[in-house]
């Protein structure tokens, strides 16, 4: 069974202050995506990470994919009330017709202005 | 702006009755997923059809859940008899699946959820 534990769970600081959540598996994924889910809302794709290493910057918010492809971060700098949500990483099993995509735990994220 | 649409956005049944969730996937894509989200397991997925075709409903409870797509403009989640258990928000999310596969993944559009509750 493939498991994504998000770590961690709740995170609640002020407006202003840095903060990286971590995605952790110890199976090998074909890529890696993150989103932010709103209460009372689906899902949102933020990003796509697929080599291993690969950073991409998204404004204040930076992903990582792990050299293994077996983990990934989220690092957001400048915290601010409008990132407050639930944030999910979610690996791709790639089944050969399409892929499947296995979520994180999640981290629920509070930012205080 | 496209978006995937889900009806109802609220259920309230009684234990043993049954219930039906429909999904619009985005006009042209091919791929359409059912999650079901809950406190304790998270988001997870039920079932994912291509083409309209299932191609894995593994993770979903084939005694009582059932998920067909009658056409490409409406896939459905069907849960007869219904029990406490099944409690949760049921996500819909299409998709558009590269014809070859690949490492990348199509992007999924998520809807904004059923929320059941089972009494």
């Amino acid at each position: 069974t493939q498991l994504l534990e998000q770590s961690p769970q709740f995170l609640s600081i002020q407006e202003g202050e840095n903060l990286t959540v971590y995605c952790n598996s110890s199976s090998v994924f074909s890529s890696l995506q993150w989103y932010r889910q709103e209460p009372g809302e689906g899902p949102v794709l933020l990003v796509t990470v697929v080599t291993g290493g690969e950073v991409k910057k998204l404004k204040r918010l930076t992903f990582q994919f792990g050299d293994a492809r077996k983990d990934s971060s989220l690092h957001i700098t400048a915290a601010q009330p409008g990132d407050t949500g639930l944030y999910l990483c979610a690996g791709a099993v790639y089944g050969g017709a399409t892929n499947k995509l296995i979520f994180g735990t999640g981290t629920l994220l509070a930012v205080q202005p | 702006d496209a978006r995937v649409t889900q009806t109802p956005r609220h259920k309230v049944t009684e234990m043993g009755q049954e219930v039906t969730m429909r999904c619009q996937p985005i006009l042209g894509h091919n791929t359409v997923f059912w999650y079901r989200q809950t406190m304790m397991q998270g988001l997870e997925l039920l079932a994912y059809f291509r083409n309209r075709a299932p191609l894995d409903d593994s993770g979903m409870p084939k005694d009582r859940f059932s998920a067909e797509m009658p056409d490409a403009t409406l896939a459905t989640l069907k849960i007869q008899p219904s029990e406490p258990r099944d409690s949760a928000v049921y996500f819909c999310a299409s998709g558009l699946a590269k014809l070859a596969g690949g490492p990348g993944g199509e992007t999924q559009y998520f809807g904004p959820g059923t929320r059941l509750l089972v009494l």
